[in-house]
């Protein structure tokens, strides 16, 4: 089977560092993506892993342990725009379609 | 531009009544992918195409339908078997060979009346 767990919410403060966990259980493994989904819009691609390891892109960081089944998604230096949906996203192997998590809702406060 | 578009944007459907959402992309992506999505849940996978004139059902495939007769085209339609349409429609394509990234489209929101 094929399990994607995440935190259904969050608040963080403006400028400050939040961490959104996931955990994820599949047949097989072959990448683990990070997408953001402002409400109403469509989910656009943020970080993508496949080896053991922190993947940074500027205010944004992905990181993997495979033999957990564990990644998380660093935002720093919050901004009020980060307001947003995270989802967590796995692939099984080869170009089978991603497997989704329910998606954590952050809420950036002033 | 590059990219995959989606229309329309908003559609209302009435009761018996058979919609077909249209999903197209001009990236050379071989594999296309249509996903619904409930207030508050995640993505689901209705339908999914990896080649032209090949596509295999989701989790979720009753009620829905696809055609894949053009590389660049999966359109969706939603059957009056579907009895709780009323969702948003994700259309996504990818790059085959590998781990490749996944491209949504805007979206379609299809409500009933």
């Amino acid at each position: 089977g094929q399990n994607i767990d995440q935190p259904t919410e969050m608040t963080a403060t403006e400028g400050a560092i939040v961490q959104i966990n996931c955990t994820y259980q599949t047949s097989g493994f072959n990448g683990l993506f990070w997408y953001q989904q402002h409400a109403g819009e469509a989910p656009t691609f943020l970080s993508y892993n496949v080896l053991d390891g922190l993947e940074e892109k500027g205010r944004f960081s992905s990181f993997l342990s495979r033999s957990k089944g564990y990644s998380y998604l660093l935002l720093k230096e919050l901004q009020m725009k980060d307001s947003a949906s995270y989802l967590c996203a796995a692939r099984n192997s080869g170009n089978t379609p991603l497997v989704f998590g329910k998606g954590t809702r952050l809420s950036v406060i002033a | 531009d590059g990219g995959i578009t989606q229309s329309p944007k908003y559609l209302f459907r009435k009761e018996g009544q058979n919609v077909t959402l249209s999903c197209e992309q001009n990236l050379n992506h071989d594999a296309m992918y249509w996903y619904r999505q409930d207030p508050g849940q995640g993505l689901r996978l209705i339908y999914y195409s990896q080649i032209v004139n090949d596509f295999q059902k989701g989790d979720i495939a009753e009620g829905y339908s696809v055609s894949r007769e053009k590389k660049e085209s999966f359109p969706l339609t939603v059957t009056s078997a579907q009895k709780n349409p009323t969702a948003f429609y994700l259309c996504a394509s990818s790059s085959s060979g590998g781990a490749e990234t996944q491209y949504f489209g805007p979206g379609t929101r299809l409500l009933v009346l």
